[in-house]
């Protein structure tokens, strides 16, 4: 079935310590994005991505770095500079090639649980 | 700039009665609106959304939502609440008239549904 993949569901990480979250997804969707979720604030947009190879940052980027190599994938690496990383993070995706553009709903994965020790 | 409040953390409704889901928002241009439903510990899944046309929009598992644009609201109901239903509800909106730009999301609200 068509979707969005995160891996993995939880992680547990040590102070100081890079880590790394999954997306893929088999939308054939061009543009991804990472979304941080804590109690109460809602969704803060990470990093977003249009396009192979190119991404933009979005309103809480400090701390985090993607990628994007592959039109299927855009990982994120939670770098040891986040100060709070603790968090539930999410990955979306959505077709902004479609006659809807970016009218077009965001497709969600089931999302990654960061917990730093 | 473009925004959203969901000026309610909590609604509470009795099983079979209404529900009403409030939302307002700020935008330049014509908003995009969606409404999405998140259960503890998942994803994020579409309810329904307004681009243009009728100001009554009906989506998934019998909500609705109705666009009011002197008021810039986009209110999401639903006229028989289940217990099934209790969830976190997003609202978020888009700038239509921006070309491309990402989703702002409200920081939602709980409804609770009681048996």
């Amino acid at each position: 079935d068509g979707g969005i993949t995160q891996s993995p569901k939880y992680l547990f990480r040590k102070e100081g310590q890079n880590v790394t979250l999954s997306c893929e997804q088999n939308l054939n969707h061009d543009a991804m994005y990472w979304y941080r979720q804590d109690p109460g604030q809602g969704l803060r947009l990470i990093y977003y991505s249009q396009i192979v190879n190119d991404f933009q940052k979005g309103d809480i980027a400090e701390g985090y770095s993607v990628s994007r190599e592959k039109k299927e994938s855009f990982p994120l690496t939670v770098t040891s500079a986040q100060k709070n990383p603790t968090a539930f993070y999410l990955c979306a995706s959505t077709n902004t090639r479609t006659s809807g553009g970016v009218s077009g709903e965001l497709f969600f994965g089931e999302g990654s649980r960061l917990t730093v020790l | 700039a473009q925004s959203v409040a969901q000026p309610e953390d909590q609604v509470n409704v009795a099983e079979g009665n209404p529900l009403t889901v409030k939302c307002t928002y700020s935008v330049s241009g014509n908003p995009y609106l969606f409404w999405y439903v998140q259960y503890p510990n998942r994803g994020l899944q579409f309810l329904l959304k307004y681009i243009t046309g009728d100001n009554l929009v009906k989506g998934s598992y019998g909500f609705e939502a109705e666009f009011n644009k002197s008021q810039t609201s986009f209110h999401l109901k639903k006229p028989s609440a289940l217990v099934s239903d209790s969830a976190l509800y997003f609202c978020a909106v888009r700038d239509a008239r921006s070309g491309y730009s990402t989703l702002t999301f409200g920081k939602g609200t709980m409804l609770l549904v009681s048996p």
